[in-house]
């Protein structure tokens, strides 16, 4: 079946240091994409979410970039701290009559050293 | 305003057994997803319901159902439980078709 799948399973870095994380997806289709943090023992938490409308949106500190040419999602997290370190997901929603459901990939764990 | 809540947080079965976890949403929130979250097939999408209507539905065995009632509370029922439903839970919900946001999980073992 379709999926979203990540590039990295991990990824380490500095505290300061900018952090990109990457992801691919399948469906074409898939117009409505979220990036979710998970740490240990919670549920995961929403980041910034995109349109297929649009290529990029910024938050606090995270920007989401969308390249639909080549399916391919990243988040972008500036100066990243200590607490930036968690689970890292992407997810497409290819839910049907207006609704949600969203395909996660695998993950990425970021782990950021002071 | 309240997140989404999940109860129980923690449950333990026996094989053959069923189980039904309750998910409640965040206030103003119609829509109510649910995901099982493995170490090996990571998070999956079950059933999303609307306005107590199944909307989208995962692919997995009719063992596993939900319901939402008039308030938008969710539950789910997995029946005839087996060893590989052991897993953690999530409830998710939204105004509709945009940021979902999850609840802390109820983590079920099946021994």
């Amino acid at each position: 079946g379709e999926s979203v799948g990540l590039h990295l399973p991990t990824l380490s870095v500095q505290e300061g240091d900018n952090s990109i994380i990457n992801c691919a997806y399948s469906n074409s289709a898939s117009d409505y994409f979220i990036w979710y943090k998970q740490e240990s023992g919670k549920g995961p938490q929403f980041i910034i979410d995109i349109r297929s409308n649009m290529d990029k949106r910024q938050g606090q500190r995270v920007t989401v970039l969308l390249n639909k040419t080549v399916k391919h999602l990243s988040l972008q997290i500036a100066a990243t701290q200590p607490g930036d370190s968690a689970v890292y997901f992407c997810a497409e929603n290819i839910g049907i009559q207006a609704g949600t459901a969203l395909i996660f990939g695998k993950g990425t764990t970021l782990s950021v050293s002071s | 305003k309240a997140g989404v809540t999940q109860t129980p947080r923690y449950l333990i079965k026996t094989r053959g057994q069923q189980v039904t976890l309750s998910c409640s949403p965040i206030s103003g929130h119609r829509s109510v997803s649910w995901y099982q979250q493995t170490p090996g097939q990571g998070l999956q999408f079950l059933f999303e319901y609307f306005s107590e209507t199944q909307r989208n539905k995962g692919n997995f065995p009719g063992r596993f159902s939900g319901r939402q009632f008039s308030n938008s509370r969710s539950e789910m029922n997995v029946s005839t439980l087996e060893l590989g439903d052991s897993a953690l839970y999530l409830c998710a919900s939204s105004v509709d078709r945009d940021e979902q946001y999850f609840g802390p999980g109820t983590r079920l073992t099946v021994t």
